[in-house]
Formats: structure tokens, C-alpha cells, sequence
């Protein structure tokens, strides 16, 4: 299958400070991916969908101003957590989908394990 | 509209046996089925998916079976291994590459030797 990189794998970062995640398609293009959230044992939340070349499109309840999202090539979209708190600790992961004849295909990346301290 | 939901929470199966986990979703505009699978602190892997052309897709232990008067899809493991403890999820969406996927709440497997 389509292979989806994401990095870093997990970050510990100060309260107040920003951190930004990247996604990568590694072999495909992909001019839509997703960010979702997932806190532990449960699943995953869309948060984002992030487009290339235009603004993102946000879920009710996800904060736009705390939630960066830059889409700014065909393989690669960030996610940038800005005056992060302990609260917004969490595994942050992104998802593109790939063209596969008449189906696409939903691939993730591995996460990223956030946590404020 | 929107809702996936997954059953059971939780499942536990001898080693050898088939693990069963069922999803049914509302919305009729959906017509992709993936079926994920989640180790702890990884990201969800692609295990089969299914449009509703078909009832049926297998892949392997893993089978997709689909009821699409019902609204229901299950996956089937058969022969199920102790590394096949994971976290399951179903999802849904429209197929086209701009949708995101709704993912149903997921399935804790536990294989037991």
C-alpha cells in the first residue's frame, strides 16, 4: 500500500511553546489530507482537512487559531500546535487517501505522541 | 447521518478460533468500507476494504461481509493468532479522495493462547 510518513514520532514540549508535525506522502500526491486526534483507547477524531493551495476546513469545536495547518505542496501538510497546553497533550495523526484504479485508498501515518509539560 | 457503530467494545478469542467484529453505518451516500487495524502507540493499518458492488471480499484470514439492505459490515478473522491483538475500527465515507473517513469506536481483540 501507499506509504503516509509522519514526523516526529512523539514530541514533549513546554507549556506555551508551539510544535508543528509534518505528513508526508511518500508516493503519491495527495491534494487533500486529514488530521485527526486520538487520547487513549479511543478512536480516532477528524479534526482537519487540509487542501493544498487553499485553507483548511476545521470540525465544529476544533480551534483554527490553535491548530495550524499548512498545505503547502502535493505531499507534504503540517500541523502546528501553537501555545500549546498541557491539554492539547495527545497522538496527533494524518491520513491521505491514494487513487487506486476506480477506489481510493485510506492510508495513515504513524502518529505523533504530543505531550505538554 | 454521520454515526459508524462498532460491536463489540471488547472481544476475546482462543487462539485457532474466528474473531467477529460488526459495524452499521447510517449514512447511504457512503459506499467505502476499510476495516483498520491500531497497535498501541501506532498509527491505523490498512487491513481490507469493500464497496457495495460486493457482499463479500476476502484477503487472506480476513473477510468483509456486507449487507447493504441493513446498512451492517463485519470482518471476519479466521484462525485467529495471538498477534492479532490489536485495536480494530471500522470506518465509512463517500469514495472519493477529498472525504474523510468516519471511524466507528473500535474493537479491543484479545487472542488468547
Amino acid at each position: 500500500g501507499a506509504v503516509v510518513s509522519q514526523h516526529p514520532s512523539w514530541v514533549i514540549c513546554k507549556s506555551g511553546t508551539s510544535v508543528k508535525i509534518e505528513c508526508r506522502s511518500l508516493d503519491f500526491q495527495a491534494t487533500t489530507m486529514f488530521w485527526y486526534r486520538q487520547f487513549p483507547k479511543q478512536s480516532l477524531m477528524l479534526m482537519a482537512t487540509s487542501n493544498e493551495g487553499s485553507k483548511a476546513t476545521y470540525e465544529q469545536g476544533v480551534e483554527k487559531d490553535k491548530f495550524l495547518i499548512n498545505h503547502a505542496s502535493l505531499t507534504l501538510s503540517t500541523l502546528t500546535v501553537t501555545s500549546a497546553h498541557p491539554e492539547d497533550s495527545s497522538f496527533y495523526i494524518c491520513s491521505a487517501r491514494e487513487y487506486q484504479g476506480a477506489r481510493t485508498e485510506a492510508f495513515f501515518g504513524q502518529g505523533t505522541r504530543l505531550t505538554v509539560v | 447521518q454521520q454515526q459508524v457503530k462498532q460491536s463489540p467494545q471488547s472481544l476475546i478469542v482462543q487462539k485457532g478460533g474466528i474473531s467477529i467484529i460488526n459495524c452499521a453505518y447510517e449514512n447511504t451516500a457512503f459506499d467505502y468500507f476499510p476495516w483498520y487495524q491500531q497497535f498501541p502507540g501506532k498509527g491505523p493499518a490498512l487491513l481490507i476494504a469493500i464497496r457495495p458492488d460486493v457482499s463479500e471480499k476476502k484477503e487472506g484470514r480476513f473477510t468483509i461481509s456486507f449487507n447493504k439492505s441493513a446498512k451492517q459490515f463485519s470482518l471476519h478473522i479466521m484462525d485467529s493468532q495471538p498477534g492479532d491483538s490489536a485495536t480494530y475500527f471500522c470506518a465509512a465515507s463517500k469514495a472519493q479522495a477529498g472525504t474523510a473517513l468516519i471511524f466507528g469506536k473500535g474493537t479491543t481483540l484479545s487472542v488468547s493462547s
